[in-house]
């Protein structure tokens, strides 16, 4: 069973445009809530998180929502650029685990920023 | 800057062949893990250790074991590889935090092909 789900495989946006990006998640004891990207051959990189507490998190150009009553978060990106061009892993974490279990991923959407 | 390194990026082994796949982490982190990624099914964790000579399973163990024997080094090893073993291999390391919100940095990935 799915804890978190990333329904967009891939989504293609203009460069200059909106990214948004969408995770939902099952499981209520998520209450830290990351997103990474990934370039091809290359590990995941942090992107930006969010804990339950708030329902907004931003960092430069992205910024992160988080329904807690939909389980649902999405990221959002502006200005699109060429290099943001990856795929993009929600990933969430347990109450009060401490850090020391791993995360639990989505599938991961592949962004294409189109010129 | 977290610096996560893993001993291969590429590797090709035959099936029945014992693997290693070695990674270090240079930032005194508590806890480190070891996830596969595959084409939709996204970061999958194998297992992780919170601490010298602990280890924990995660969601997929079966066919994998792990070593760490010194706080920098978490080896990943297939006792005996197989052709559904053929997959991306990333670690990643954290500090011991205990609210949860401890962000998980990544090697570089290791591409593991099993003929």
């Amino acid at each position: 069973d799915q804890q978190v789900k990333q329904n967009s495989p891939s989504l293609s946006v203009q460069e200059g445009r909106i990214s948004i990006l969408n995770c939902d998640y099952t499981n209520s004891m998520f209450d830290y809530f990351l997103w990474y990207k990934k370039y091809p051959a290359e590990g995941p990189t942090f992107l930006i998180s969010i804990s339950s507490i708030k329902d907004k998190n931003e960092d430069g150009r992205f910024t992160v929502f988080l329904n807690k009553s939909a389980k649902h978060l999405s990221l959002h990106i502006v200005p699109s650029q060429p290099g943001d061009s990856a795929v993009y892993f929600c990933a969430a974490n347990p109450l009060g685990r401490g850090g020391a279990d791993g995360l639990t991923f989505g599938k991961g959407t592949h962004l294409i920023i189109q010129p | 800057d977290v610096k996560v390194t893993q001993s291969s990026r590429y590797l090709v082994k035959r099936t029945g062949e014992k693997v290693f796949l070695e990674c270090v982490q240079d930032m005194d982190h508590e806890n480190m893990f070891w996830y596969r990624q595959d084409p939709g099914l996204g970061l999958r964790l194998i297992y992780f250790s919170y601490d010298v000579k602990m280890k924990e399973k995660g969601d997929i163990p079966e066919g994998y074991s792990v070593s760490r024997e010194k706080k920098e080094r978490f080896s990943l090893i297939l006792e005996s590889a197989s052709t559904n073993q053929t997959s991306m291999y990333l670690c990643a390391s954290s500090t011991a935090g205990t609210s949860g919100t401890d962000t998980q940095y990544f090697g570089p990935g290791t591409r593991l092909t099993v003929l």
